[in-house]
């Protein structure tokens, strides 16, 4: 099983600041990669797919990279509606797995 | 629009069995594949489950192989979580979500969960 470990567990940070979370794959998963967002009492909604490429309607101030088994979700201009816990996915294979989360608070 | 409605859902005995469903709408069904995704309470997410979008392939967390059966019912839009030897640990809210094609990529839409308590 492929094992995904995101960090920072938890962060604080100003609106308008950018935001930084990484996700690392303990094996080569390509470009296999997903980033999720899920606020408070809400179902978790697909940001990025493939790394890099944005999910339809979502804000280009969330942008995705990386390859192999390290991968960057950036943030750009924080806005309060962006407080939520976010989560990596790979789907390189079964069985598919998260990351632990990050919850992102504003300040 | 595409919407996942899931239930059955509730409160079981350890040992016991539930089985979950989560009807489809808004988009055709029998082309895409489908997963169940937990949230235990104040946790992360546990993928669970896929099933291919013929019903032909299914695989499954380590955690509920053996126990929890994923299947389909294409003419009724229907997806279907069968959990038999429920353990407390498996106490979460169920999550069905649609994939990006009928094979397994990534999860592109999401139902808002039914929750599954398991005590004594």
């Amino acid at each position: 099983e492929i094992v995904l470990t995101q960090s920072p567990d938890f962060q604080s940070v100003t609106a308008k600041e950018k935001v930084t979370i990484t996700c690392r794959a303990s094996q080569n998963i390509r470009s296999s990669l997903h980033w999720y967002q899920q606020k408070p009492d809400q179902s978790p909604k697909l940001l990025i797919q493939y790394t890099s490429e944005s999910f339809s309607g979502v804000s280009s101030r969330f942008r995705g990279s990386g390859s192999g088994t390290n991968f960057t979700l950036t943030i750009n201009s924080l806005e309060a509606e962006d407080a939520a816990t976010y989560y990596c996915h790979q789907s390189s294979s079964l069985p598919h797995t998260f990351g632990q989360g990050t919850k992102v608070e504003i300040k | 629009q595409v919407q996942l409605v899931e239930s059955g859902g509730g409160v079981v005995q350890p040992g016991r069995s539930l089985r979950l469903s989560c009807a489809a709408s808004g988009f055709t069904f029998s082309s895409y594949a489908m997963h169940w995704v937990r949230q235990a309470p104040g946790k992360g997410l546990e993928w669970v489950a896929v099933i291919w979008y013929d019903g032909n392939n299914k695989y499954y967390a380590d955690s509920v192989k053996g126990r929890f059966t994923i299947s389909r019912d294409n003419s009724k839009n229907t997806l279907y979580l069968q959990m038999n030897n429920l353990r407390a640990e498996d106490t979460a809210v169920y999550y069905c979500a649609r994939d990006l094609t009928g094979v397994v990529t990534m999860m592109i839409n999401w139902g808002h969960g039914t929750q599954v308590t398991v005590s004594s």
